[in-house]
């Protein structure tokens, strides 16, 4: 079945550094999802990238999905106390959404 | 005030028990989901549905059963054949459409069998 593979499980930044997580699927995915979970939330979505090799930006986030939609990955530049929580990838085939098993940002100020 | 609610919050319940959560979603969305999330594991798909009175099992479905009665609501419930029943349910909801099909979640459940 289709497996989505999140790495790494663990981010720990200093303050203004840039970061990336990764995701990949065993499977040719129709859609990508970001989201992004606070601890102690639920996970509230950041973006959907949908193109063979799409690329969008959310002011300091860049969102990639692989030439072979089987790939994504998640660049935060110069990180903020505010990125602070667990980042999960979900790949979309058909009607199935398959989570990541996340990457768990701390920051040090 | 659209969105999706689960409940109650925390849950306690013995052993050999069964037990419901309850998940209701006023966004007019065809296709509803129940996550399961522990620790370093993410969320894993327990059932999902896309259309009423029709459902698929996700990665993890033993020990679960759901119904889909109406679109509004997909109530799961944790069986007393679910080994390790202990963890955090979250249901979520979206649109089938080929636009955005971004999920919305509830608070979530926390489960705990004691």
């Amino acid at each position: 079945g289709q497996q989505v593979m999140q790495i790494p499980q663990y981010q720990h930044v200093q303050e203004g550094e840039d970061f990336t997580t990764y995701c990949n699927s065993s499977t040719t995915l129709s859609n990508i999802q970001w989201y992004k979970q606070r601890p102690g939330g639920h996970p509230v979505f950041l973006i959907q990238l949908v193109k063979s090799g799409e690329v969008k930006k959310q002011k300091r986030l860049t969102f990639q999905f692989g030439e072979a939609k089987k790939n994504s990955s998640l660049h935060i530049t110069a990180t903020q106390t505010t990125d602070v929580g667990t980042y999960f990838c979900a790949g979309k085939n058909d009607y199935k959404l398959s989570f990541g098993a996340g990457t768990t940002v701390t920051v040090r100020a | 005030d659209g969105g999706i609610t689960q409940s109650p919050k925390y849950l306690f319940r013995k052993e050999g028990q069964n037990v419901t959560l309850s998940c209701e979603q006023n966004l007019n969305h065809d296709a509803m989901y129940w996550y399961r999330q522990d620790p370093g594991q993410g969320l894993r798909l327990i059932y999902y549905s896309q259309i009423v009175n029709d459902f698929q099992k996700g990665d993890i479905a033993e020990g679960y059963s759901v119904s889909r009665e109406k679109k509004e609501s997909f109530p799961l419930t944790v069986t007393s054949a679910q080994k390790n029943p202990t963890a955090f349910y979250l249901c979520a909801s979206s649109t089938t459409g080929t636009g955005a099909t971004e999920a919305f979640f509830g608070q979530g459940t926390r489960l705990t069998v004691v």
